[in-house]
């Protein structure tokens, strides 16, 4: 069965640069859900997207923006980086109340 | 292939009763193991995490979870539940080799009746 498709899997990016994380989630998902984890934190909620239109918003910075496109796969794009966006980045989409299922995440370093 | 197995879909259980879900995983090498938590109309919430030492890992709401290397287990206990234990658990691996894959389970749905 198609899972949550989250690319790419690793991607190392210098401080003050931009990094664009892709979520493709699985057909017929109408919601989209970020997260951040930082290494031994909580995952944090940055966004969320209902037929793509933006739905609930977390603590996402104002470095970071989302958007979901016409075939419900969405994109985190994220400026200006610094040291403290190295974390672990996963998606998840769901089908109204059905449960989460979740991609692989983008692991994420600034240097 | 990583992979991280939930075998209960949905336990039903009475308050007060005891709770143990289980999760398996297929890792080489070192593993990060993780049970994750979504009450109902809220978001995911990190329960507990082992990566390494005391392979009983305690979290938060009395959950504990213990990691037994030879089964390639990490089930998730509670010693009595309550109805506000109603939500969905997750169980999820990262690999710690290098590949960052984080792989969750499919959920399990608790039911708490009062």
């Amino acid at each position: 069965a198609a899972g949550v498709i989250q690319s790419p899997r690793h991607l190392i990016k210098e401080k003050r640069e931009t990094a664009t994380l892709k979520c493709y989630p699985i057909p017929r998902h109408d919601t989209v859900y970020w997260y951040q984890q930082g290494p031994g934190q909580d995952p944090q909620f940055l966004i969320s997207f209902y037929e793509k239109m933006q739905s609930d918003k977390g603590s996402i910075p104002d470095r970071f923006s989302a958007q979901q496109f016409s075939d419900y796969h969405s994109e985190l794009n994220m400026s200006s980086l610094e040291l403290g966006d190295s974390a672990l980045y996963f998606c998840a989409s769901s089908f109204g109340n059905s449960p989460l299922h979740f991609g692989n995440g983008t692991r994420l370093t600034v240097t | 292939a990583q992979s991280v197995s939930q075998h209960n879909h949905h336990v039903i259980l009475s308050e007060a009763a005891s709770l143990e879900l289980g999760c398996n995983y297929s890792y080489g090498g070192t593993v990060n193991l993780f049970w994750y938590v979504q009450y109902p109309g809220q978001h995911l919430q990190l329960l507990l995490k082992y990566f390494s030492g005391d392979p009983l890992v305690k979290g938060i709401k009395g959950f504990e979870a213990e990691f037994i290397k030879s089964k390639f287990s990490f089930n998730l206990r509670k010693p009595s539940v309550q109805w506000s234990d109603t939500a969905e658990y997750f169980c999820a691996g990262l690999s710690g080799a290098g590949s960052y894959q984080l792989t969750f389970g499919k959920g399990t749905k608790l039911s708490v009746i009062p």
